[in-house]
């Protein structure tokens, strides 16, 4: 079945820098979403992307739609502390069904003040 | 616009007890997902429901089930509780036929 692979898992990152993390599938995906969650709370979506090469931004954070339909990326610029969390890719599940959101194991950020 | 609003927060439920958690969508959303997040498993899918109708289910025993009301509320319910079930329940909005999902803050189940 689909199966999205993020990585890396974690990063310990300072203040400032700039956050890259990636997503990628054996499977082609027509959209691809980036959720961000933070302790206790539900995941907030971030960035959709619904066409191959789209690049979108939203405020610091960009996200690319790969070429080949089977991965993405997420590039977060000069990161802040409130940036701490984790970050979901997530995708369509075509094999299965409506309704039905494949989602990576996440990227667990933190930011170093 | 309200968000997805979950109902109750926090759960405590002893095993074999049966519990039923509700998710509010957003206004104008008449699908609602249900998952189940753990730290070993990640999110899993449970069900969906539209227009009163479940219309896909994920791999999870029948003791996992739901429904969906008119207004699109939807409530899920675990029955004989076991251990395992402790989780974070995540429910999701979305619009007709397309496939951005917006998630609650979750019900936090624990099992003792």
């Amino acid at each position: 079945g689909q199966q999205l692979n993020q990585s890396p898992q974690s990063m310990f990152i300072q203040e400032g820098e700039d956050v890259s993390m990636n997503c990628t599938s054996s499977s082609i995906f027509n959209t691809w979403l980036w959720y961000k969650q933070e302790p206790g709370e539900g995941p907030v979506l971030l960035i959709a992307l619904y066409k191959a090469g789209e690049l979108t931004s939203n405020g610091r954070l960009t996200a690319q739609f790969g070429i080949t339909r089977k991965d993405s990326f997420l590039n977060i610029s000069a990161s802040i502390p409130s940036d701490v969390g984790i970050y979901f890719c997530a995708g369509p599940n075509y094999g299965g069904s409506q309704g039905n959101l494949i989602f990576g194991k996440g990227t667990k950020l933190s930011v170093k003040p | 616009k309200a968000g997805v609003t979950q109902t109750p927060r926090y759960l405590i439920k002893t095993r074999g007890q049966q519990v039923t958690l509700s998710c509010s969508p957003i206004s104008g959303h008449r699908s609602v997902s249900w998952y189940q997040q753990t730290p070993g498993q990640g999110l899993q899918f449970l069900f969906e429901y539209f227009s009163e109708t479940q219309r896909n289910k994920g791999n999870f025993p029948g003791r996992f089930s739901g429904r969906q009301f008119s207004n699109s509320r939807s409530e899920m319910n675990v029955s004989t509780l076991e251990l395992g079930d402790s989780a974070l329940y995540l429910c999701a909005s979305t619009r007709d036929n397309q496939e951005t999902q917006y998630f609650g803050p979750g019900t936090r189940l624990l099992v003792l």
